[in-house]
């Protein structure tokens, strides 16, 4: 299977700081999804992006697959952004989701 | 509109014993997915089913087995129990290999 790669582990913020997260995968994807987990579990779809550069609110995402990255930007973040991060992507021809470990950020006011 | 659900929430059973957790996809979502998350990892793929067939199935134990419904809702059967299989499950709705959407998960804690 594809290996997915999450950086940095953890990341602790002050409230209103701005923030990277970097998700790097091992082969060609035709799908790449960004989630936010909350404390009782549930993935949050932040963003779709098997390519290209979307933006929603604070929240910024590019993922440039030639090079097979993507990127999660978090701007003026805030208590409530905290919690895990994560990367999954769909190899080209597959039906299932390959995840990383994860990013860990914590927000403190 | 409803999201993704899954029943129960939580469950303990015992080592040993057979449990079985269910999903009801987006409507209009043709095919769902399961995922087993262990405490500290990223969430790693169990079977996906489309329309009703098997498309797609992880390195799991034959333990492990699934089916979907006409109405496309899923059923996740695990027998024989063991303490490893203690993890949150999650479910994913998706048209086919686009978007997938999760539901809040089962938390099963075999004791």
């Amino acid at each position: 299977g594809i290996q997915v790669e999450q950086s940095p582990p953890d990341l602790i913020l002050q409230e209103g700081a701005n923030s990277t997260l970097r998700c790097n995968f091992s082969d060609s994807v035709n799908n790449l999804q960004w989630f936010h987990q909350n404390p009782w579990g549930q993935l949050i779809n932040l963003f779709y992006i098997p390519s290209g550069t979307k933006q929603n609110g604070r929240l910024s995402a590019t993922t440039v697959a030639t090079e097979r990255y993507s990127l999660l930007y978090i701007s003026s973040s805030q208590t409530t952004d905290s919690g895990v991060y994560f990367c999954a992507v769909g190899a080209t021809g597959a039906n299932n989701l390959f995840f990383g470990t994860g990013t860990r950020l914590t927000v403190i006011p | 509109d409803a999201g993704v659900t899954q029943s129960p929430t939580h469950l303990i059973k015992t080592r040993g014993q057979h449990v079985t957790l269910r999903c009801s996809p987006i409507s209009g979502h043709k095919s769902v997915s399961w995922y087993q998350q262990v405490l500290g990892q990223g969430p790693q793929f169990i079977f996906q089913y489309y329309e009703k067939e098997e498309r797609g199935r992880g390195n799991f134990p034959d333990r492990f087995s699934a089916r979907q419904f006409p109405n496309y809702s899923s059923e996740l059967n695990v027998n024989a129990l063991l303490l490893g299989d203690s993890a949150l499950y999650l479910c994913a709705s998706s048209l086919f290999t686009t978007e997938a959407f999760f539901g809040q998960g089962t938390r099963l804690t075999v004791v």
